[in-house]
């Protein structure tokens, strides 16, 4: 049990649909993060919010949307992904701060994304 | 924007030897230093960490790390290592000003132990 938790641990979507993930953090922190884990690839920052507000966005393809309504949960909107897309994708959290300094990240299981 | 490299992509080891994964960053300011594990089929855990005071740290499972400022690195060390040590290792790095939030992860170095 991580205090971060992630659904579904595995979606298998075709390339016209729309799905999300889910995330959310039981440990009171107030900075959320969404990383890509693929094979051979560094882990890559997607989105960060820091207090619901989103400060990073690394030139990421709008057919990712991201949504943070509560400092608890965070969702990724998916749809008309490519299969270059398939993934890990890794919910983290951390304490946030005003001034966006990052401490340690507790990371979520991930979500397994396979695009037909 | 700071980034990391880890020079080992796969490091296989017996048990009871002893462990060095490198790591250096480049960042031209203060950072935070982080080493993390991913044991098959689990979530990323952080092994480490580093913010400020003495350059060695401890971790958990008997790893340590130092700092070496003049050299921009962060390098993990065991003596003596574990089958249960197998797993994929990451080096991150954040800036404590003016970087980008979240942290920036190397590659990840994977470390086969033979029994």
């Amino acid at each position: 049990e991580t205090g971060v938790t992630q659904t579904p641990r595995h979606l298998v979507m075709g390339m016209t649909n729309k799905k999300s993930l889910k995330c959310e953090q039981h440990l009171g922190h107030n900075a959320m993060y969404w990383y890509k884990q693929s094979a051979k690839k560094p882990l890559e920052l997607m989105f960060v919010y820091n207090f619901k507000e989103q400060t990073e966005n690394n030139s990421v393809p709008s057919r990712f949307s991201p949504e943070c309504p509560n400092s608890s949960h965070l969702f990724l909107h998916l749809h008309t992904l490519q299969p270059e897309d398939s993934a890990l994708y890794l919910c983290a959290s951390s304490q946030g701060s005003v001034s966006g300094y990052t401490g340690e990240l507790f990371f979520g299981e991930g979500s397994r994304l396979t695009v037909l | 924007a700071q980034s990391v490299s880890q020079h080992n992509h796969h490091v296989i080891l017996s048990e009871a030897a002893s462990l060095e994964l490198g790591c250096n960053y480049s960042y031209g300011g203060t950072v935070n230093l982080f080493w993390y594990v991913q044991y098959p089929g689990q979530h990323l855990q952080l092994l480490l960490k580093y913010f400020s005071g003495d350059p060695l740290v401890k971790g958990i499972k008997g790893f340590e790390a130092e700092f070496i400022k003049s050299k921009f690195s962060f390098n993990l060390r065991k003596p003596s290592v574990q089958w249960s040590d197998t797993a994929e290792y990451f080096c991150a790095v954040n800036a404590q000003e003016g970087g980008a939030d979240g942290l920036t992860f190397g590659k990840g170095t994977h470390l086969i132990i033979q029994p």
